[in-house]
């Protein structure tokens, strides 16, 4: 089946520190989107990006479509930043998501 | 902002119990879904719904019944509530227009079957 395929799966770093992480996807997407879930369990979506480069503050999110890949920037971590992040793909214009295994960040003070 | 709301934020139900949990989105959202999530197993999709009245099936859908009587308001409901249903819910709605087909998620439901 359709696979999303995240990495790392743990990453720890300090305060300052900045960060990559990368979302691998089986098939043609057109629509993917980022997730940051914070310790509580609350899912925010950070980004919808299907393809191209968009910013919002320190985080940042490259997807390039051909390739089948995506990546989440971070700048200038901070410790709020810490929880999971998941990128999710929706394939053959479906709207529904298949989930990556998720990236556990820790930043440190 | 777009609101998704859980009616509970924990749950306690016992075996062979029905359950039902609610969710109510308030930006005239078409899309809604339903999710469990696991340690291990991630995000798994139980049920989705892209209009009122209609409903379709996800990865995990057995055990599990979905109704949607009116736009804003998507309910999963257990049949029959058992140990391994324990579990994280989470609820999402959509629009169903481009441009953007961003996600809203609840805050969760954590439901322990005993």
């Amino acid at each position: 089946g359709i696979q999303v395929e995240q990495s790392p799966p743990d990453l720890i770093l300090q305060e300052g520190a900045n960060s990559t992480l990368r979302c691998n996807f089986s098939d043609s997407v057109n629509n993917l989107q980022w997730f940051h879930q914070n310790p509580w369990g609350q899912l925010i979506n950070l980004f919808y990006i299907p393809s191209g480069t968009k910013q919002n503050g320190r985080l940042s999110a490259t997807t390039v479509a051909t390739e089948r890949y995506s990546l989440l920037y971070i700048s200038s971590s901070q410790t709020t930043d810490s929880g999971v992040y998941f990128c999710a793909g929706g394939f053959q214009g479906a709207q529904k998501l298949v989930f990556g295994q998720g990236t556990r960040l820790t930043i440190n003070p | 902002d777009v609101k998704v709301t859980q009616s509970s934020r924990y749950l306690v139900k016992r075996t062979g119990e029905k359950v039902f949990l609610e969710c109510v989105q308030d930006m005239d959202h078409e899309n809604m879904f339903w999710y469990r999530q696991d340690p291990g197993l991630g995000l798994r999709l139980i049920y989705f719904s892209y209009d009122v009245k209609m409903k379709e099936k996800g990865d995990i859908p057995e055990g599990y019944s979905v109704s949607r009587e009116k736009k804003e308001r998507f309910s999963l409901i257990l049949e029959s509530a058992s140990t391994n249903q324990t579990s994280m819910y989470l609820c999402a709605s959509s629009p169903r227009a481009l441009p953007n087909y961003g996600y809203t998620f609840g805050s969760g439901t954590r439901l322990t079957v005993v």
